[in-house]
């Protein structure tokens, strides 16, 4: 079964800091992958999403991730943190077995200092 | 505007009630998802329904029902055999299972006095 590892359950950076956060994944196949936003009480939002189009995927506020195959990795980075910015973070991946179910990760909670 | 919109906001329930979470949507979607949200634990999946009058149990699917009546609603039903029902819950929609994104309403928080 495909699952998602992000790896930090807490991340904190200073206001104008490079923001990392980190997501492996485990597929026998390329996958769909994902990067959703959860601000406080609300939804989830989509940031991004990889469908083997580009290696490297560019999404809303500034946010982008890279899809690297030899790492089964799909890291999150913004080079410029923002307050904005905190929130929670989930990686995601559509199952290829049982309905294209999708999986998330467990979810980093990003901290910014000003 | 198209979405989904679930309904209560919040809502608090005394052991042993059934209570029933509403989630519509207006984005001609055919799959409809329950998840259940609790702190450090990401979203479980609890049911899913692809299709009108159908409708799948996921991961954590003991102690809830589901109906998919009309394309637009997938009301889910906490009962009192769900033994902590106290969550987050979340209902999404997507247009078909490879379609790629869930959109997403903005949750129901269920509290057990």
């Amino acid at each position: 079964a495909q699952s998602v590892t992000q790896l930090g359950s807490h991340v904190s950076v200073s206001e104008g800091a490079l923001v990392l956060l980190r997501c492996n994944y485990s597929s026998s196949v390329p996958p769909y992958l994902f990067w959703y936003v959860q601000y406080p009480n609300q939804g989830l939002q989509l940031l991004l999403k990889y469908t083997s189009a580009a290696t490297l995927v560019k999404g809303i506020n500034g946010f982008e991730a890279e899809f690297k195959k030899s790492e089964t990795s799909f890291h999150l980075t913004k080079p410029s943190a923002h307050m904005s910015d905190a929130a929670e973070y989930f990686c995601a991946v559509i199952g290829n077995t049982g309905g294209f179910k999708t999986i998330f990760g467990a979810g980093t909670r990003l901290f910014v200092k000003a | 505007d198209g979405g989904i919109t679930q309904s209560p906001k919040y809502l608090f329930r005394k052991e042993g009630q059934n209570v029933t979470l509403s989630c519509e949507q207006n984005l001609n979607h055919d799959a409809m998802y329950w998840y259940r949200q609790d702190p450090g634990q990401g979203l479980r999946l609890i049911y899913y329904s692809q299709i009108v009058n159908d409708f799948q149990k996921g991961d954590i699917a003991e102690g809830y029902s589901v109906s998919r009546e009309k394309k637009e609603s997938f009301p889910l039903t906490v009962t009192s055999a769900q033994k902590n029902p106290t969550a987050f819950y979340l209902c999404a929609s997507t247009a078909g299972p490879l379609a790629g994104e869930l959109f997403f309403g903005e949750g129901s928080r269920l509290t057990v006095l």
